[in-house]
């Protein structure tokens, strides 16, 4: 069936510091790609998207490709702030037709001042 | 513009205890509706998702269940609490049609049993 795995956290960085969260996936036929962050207490935000291979989605400094060779849709950012601390989800929908989306189980971010 | 609501925004019950969470959706029509469930210091867990007005389909068995009243409504209840119900409750809606639709979602209920 189709996945997502995320790497564990928390991942705890020094502002500015360079941030990668991996993400991996496993799917039938091609699915759109979403990363989403949730701040303390509040719900789920997208913050980008890719649907295809090789596109490109960013948003607030966050890029992440689309590697269909991998499975992969790495989240990265150069230079974090104190206000990217949250929790940031990798998910995809289901390629198959059900309307479903399939999340990972979310990687908490810390960024000391 | 669409907008997601979600109430109530906080709850203690007992357990035991009936529940019922709603959810409605303004600006758009005919939208695929999604319950989840976050654990404390877990993922999203998908619980049930709706096509349309009484179509619903569950993804976990367990106590809970969900109704779809009306095409914007959306409402999750349980007749007997338990502790294990605790947790953050998240509504969501997306478009119809295949492809690179994202979800959005509410701004949660979160749910103390005790």
């Amino acid at each position: 069936g189709n996945s997502v795995t995320q790497m564990e956290g928390p991942v705890t960085l020094s502002e500015e510091a360079f941030l990668t969260i991996n993400c991996t996936y496993t799917a039938t036929g091609y699915p759109s790609l979403f990363w989403y962050v949730q701040y303390p207490g509040e719900g789920l935000q997208l913050l980008l998207k890719a649907t295809k291979a090789d596109d490109k989605g960013s948003n607030k400094g966050f890029e992440a490709t689309y590697r269909k060779e991998t499975t992969s849709f790495h989240l990265e950012k150069g230079s974090v702030q104190v206000s990217d601390s949250a929790v940031y989800f990798c998910a995809l929908r289901d390629p198959s037709g059900t309307y479903k989306y399939i999340f990972g189980t979310g990687t908490r971010l810390k960024v000391l001042a | 513009s669409q907008t997601i609501h979600q109430w109530p925004a906080t709850l203690v019950q007992p357990v035991g205890s009936p529940l019922s969470l709603e959810c409605t959706v303004e600006g758009t029509s005919n939208p695929n509706l999604y319950w989840y469930r976050q654990a404390a210091g877990r993922g999203l867990q998908l619980l049930f998702y709706s096509v349309g007005i009484g179509q619903i389909s569950s993804e976990v068995p367990q106590n809970l269940s969900a109704s779809r009243p009306q095409d914007r409504q959306f409402i999750l209840s349980s007749k007997k609490l338990l502790l294990s119900d605790s947790g953050f409750y998240l509504c969501a809606w997306g478009v119809k049609g295949h492809g690179e639709y994202e979800q959005y979602f509410g701004p949660g209920t979160r749910l103390t049993v005790t």
